[in-house]
């Protein structure tokens, strides 16, 4: 099946620094990728959708200069988390919509700490 | 707004039975629903999706169910199995949105 990769899968920083998350289909296109956030013992919320070529998509509440989101090409998507704060700290969850059709596939998520 | 709802929270049976997951949705206007699958600390996995012109899905012991007028799907697991322990969550995908609102999840303990 589909495989959708996320690197780091962990990743622990200092307070006020930058990381950056990947999401990469390593075996189809997608065209739209959406970027996901849970707390412990929490469902899933959705921060934002990622179009390649173009802005991203935020949720209410989402704050889009803090979540920098860039989808350069049919099989990459970045997630930078600027100026890191502690409350950031949570799971990391992307997935990717092959491209022309309406199926779904998630990566294995990114465990960030901000200390 | 759509919410979604899944009840129970915790469910703790022994090995062998059967048993049944709710989900829940306020909105009946959506494109599919998905039920997933979620070990500690790890990603998703899709387990049965069912499009809104559907009735009910089936994959080996699990089957699904989903009744878009009442706001209802089901997920009912039969001969449950101690690697069957997970959070499932089920997902909505909102028709001509094309994202998903998951609901809390539910938590599934089968002891051996």
């Amino acid at each position: 099946g589909a495989v959708v990769s996320q690197h780091p899968s962990w990743v622990i920083c200092k307070s006020g620094t930058s990381v950056k998350i990947e999401c990469r289909s390593l075996d189809f296109q997608a065209t739209t990728m959406f970027w996901y956030r849970q707390f412990p013992k929490q469902s899933l919320m959705l921060m934002a959708t990622s179009n390649e070529g173009s802005k991203a998509t935020y949720e209410q509440g989402v704050e889009k200069d803090k979540f920098l989101i860039n989808h350069a090409s049919l099989t990459l998507s970045t997630l930078t988390v600027t100026s890191a704060h502690p409350e950031d700290s949570s799971f990391y969850i992307c997935s990717a919509r092959v491209a022309g059709t309406d199926t779904q596939y998630f990566g294995p998520g990114t465990r960030l700490t901000v200390l | 707004k759509q919410e979604v709802t899944q009840i129970p929270a915790a469910l703790s049976v022994p090995e062998g039975e059967n048993l049944v997951l709710n989900c829940s949705f306020t909105d009946s206007a959506i494109y599919n629903l998905q039920w997933f699958r979620q070990d500690p600390g790890k990603g998703l996995t899709s387990l049965l999706l069912i499009q809104s012109s559907q009735r009910e899905q089936t994959s080996g012991r699990l089957n699904a169910s989903l009744d878009k007028s009442s706001g209802r799907s089901t997920l009912y697991i039969a001969a449950s199995q101690p690697g069957d322990s997970a959070t499932y969550l089920c997902a909505v995908n909102l028709q001509g949105a094309q994202k998903l609102v998951f609901g809390q999840g539910t938590r599934l303990t089968i002891n051996p």
